[in-house]
């Protein structure tokens, strides 16, 4: 049963407290990505990985940190410089896009975090 | 990549055919259109993407103007099960996407 995996559902930490959010996928995708959605709002790209042990930032990297050590996984940690951490955080992979064409992403279920 | 514009929100009537446009004016040429939805707290879903040629597949079918300045996202006999916002996006730099705001389309019986 293919798909991508974001664990927990919900999660909340102390204000100052780094926090890592999970991603696996089974896909064989080689693209990961990570996002924010605060309420009423679009989904804006924290950073993007089209490669093992390479990423690169999105439009909303500062107080954010991710590793890229396995095709599968890609962690995102929340730093405690990140000023309004409060968010549904998602995850998506894709085929590596080739060239200029784009490949539709498969997302997960998402985690909600909140900071006390 | 090129900026969308949608309407924030749209009603449509169970069984009626759901009309969602986007505007993409400033496209290039080698730029897809891709649409998605996030039903309520959950991740999105992908629909239906095309370059220049209408598509259609299980779920909608997707007309895009010769000019390719704009599209409109079809679902051709809405549930209630098809509110949710929908986004439209449009993309040719590998990697990167930007969602927007979306449109938040009601199904009402």
């Amino acid at each position: 049963d293919g798909g991508i995996t974001q664990s927990p559902k919900y999660l909340f930490r102390k204000e100052g407290q780094n926090v890592t959010l999970s991603c696996e996928q089974n896909l064989n995708h080689d693209a990961m990505y990570w996002y924010r959605q605060d309420p009423g709002q679009g989904l804006r790209l924290i950073y993007y990985s089209q490669i093992v042990n390479d990423f690169q930032k999105g439009d909303i990297a500062e107080g954010y940190s991710v590793s890229r050590e396995k095709k599968e996984s890609f962690p995102l940690t929340v730093t405690s410089a990140q000023k309004n951490p409060t968010a549904f955080y998602l995850c998506a992979s894709s085929i590596r896009p080739r060239g200029v064409s784009y490949n539709e992403q498969f997302f997960g279920p998402g985690t909600r975090l909140t900071v006390l | 990549d090129a900026k969308t514009t949608q309407p924030p929100s749209m009603d449509c009537a169970e069984g009626r055919a759901a009309n969602l446009p986007c505007n993409h004016s400033t496209i290039s040429g080698n730029e897809y259109v891709y649409w998605y939805r996030q039903i309520h707290s959950q991740g999105p879903q992908y629909i239906i993407h095309g370059l220049k040629n209408n598509e259609t597949n299980e779920m909608a079918s997707l007309i895009i103007t010769e000019d390719r300045k704009s599209s409109t996202l079809i679902l051709p006999h809405a549930t209630l099960r098809d509110t949710a916002v929908y986004y439209c996006i449009v993309n040719g730099n590998a990697g990167k996407s930007t969602f927007g705001d979306g449109t938040t389309l009601t199904v009402k019986p």
